[in-house]
């Protein structure tokens, strides 16, 4: 099975500032037939189902504020929320879906 | 709009059943593979089953194979998780998702979720 595991557990930042968010996989979930990184971010606030940030590990939902953004490739990956707002208060969980068990990680939450 | 409805969920006893259903509407179902998520109580998110659109090939994680049963009506709309000889850790919201397209990719509609609480 592949282990995501994300750092930090958990992070402070200011309003305005930068929130990075790594995400490392235990095997490269790099296809090679279409070059896509099978990889997703969520973010899930309390009470709520988590919601989809972004896809193949650096395209953006519909919908999704463009200070998020996705990179990496291969078995490591990055989501940054840049000028950070009040609602980005939240757990984030990356996931693969490259094969099955399409494993999360831990999550991050991030504070204010 | 785009929606999924999850419901069935309640306390059960270590051992015993239950059927969750998550009824969709706002898109054409057939055409899209579907997923369960569990959440336990304050603790992150496990993927638990997936089912294609059309094919119904079905998937798997190791923790319920053999217990818990993903199909799918796509003449009613509707998901199932039947699960059996449930344990205290199956104890957890359950989440149904859309898949983006019929095949391995990111989940882009939730529902709200249904809770099962299995306990004596």
């Amino acid at each position: 099975d592949i282990v995501m595991t994300q750092s930090p557990d958990s992070l402070a930042v200011s309003l305005g500032e930068r929130a990075t968010i790594n995400c490392k996989s235990s095997q490269s979930v790099l296809s090679s037939s279409n070059n896509k990184d099978y990889l997703g971010w969520y973010q899930q606030k309390p009470g709520q189902p988590p919601k989809l940030l972004i896809y193949w590990a650096s395209t953006r939902e519909s919908g999704v504020p463009d200070r998020f953004s996705g990179s990496g490739s291969g078995t490591d990956f990055t989501l940054t929320i840049s000028n950070l707002q009040a609602e980005d208060a939240a757990v984030y969980f990356c996931q693969h879906y490259f094969g099955t068990p399409r494993t999360f990680g831990q999550g991050t939450k991030v504070e204010i | 709009e785009v929606q999924l409805l999850e419901s069935g969920g309640g306390l059960v006893q270590p051992g015993g059943s239950l059927r969750l259903s998550c009824a969709a509407s706002g898109f054409t179902f057939s055409n899209y593979a579907m997923t369960w998520v569990r959440q336990a109580p304050g603790k992150g998110l496990q993927w638990v089953s997936a089912i294609s659109g059309r094919t119904t090939d079905t998937y798997y994680a190791d923790s319920v194979r053999g217990r818990l049963t993903i199909s799918r009506d796509n003449s009613k709309n509707t998901l199932y998780l039947q699960m059996n000889n449930l344990r205290a850790e199956d104890s957890a919201i359950y989440y149904c998702a859309k898949n983006q397209d019929g095949g391995p990719v990111a989940m882009d509609v939730w529902g709200q979720g249904t809770t099962v609480s299995v306990s004596s």
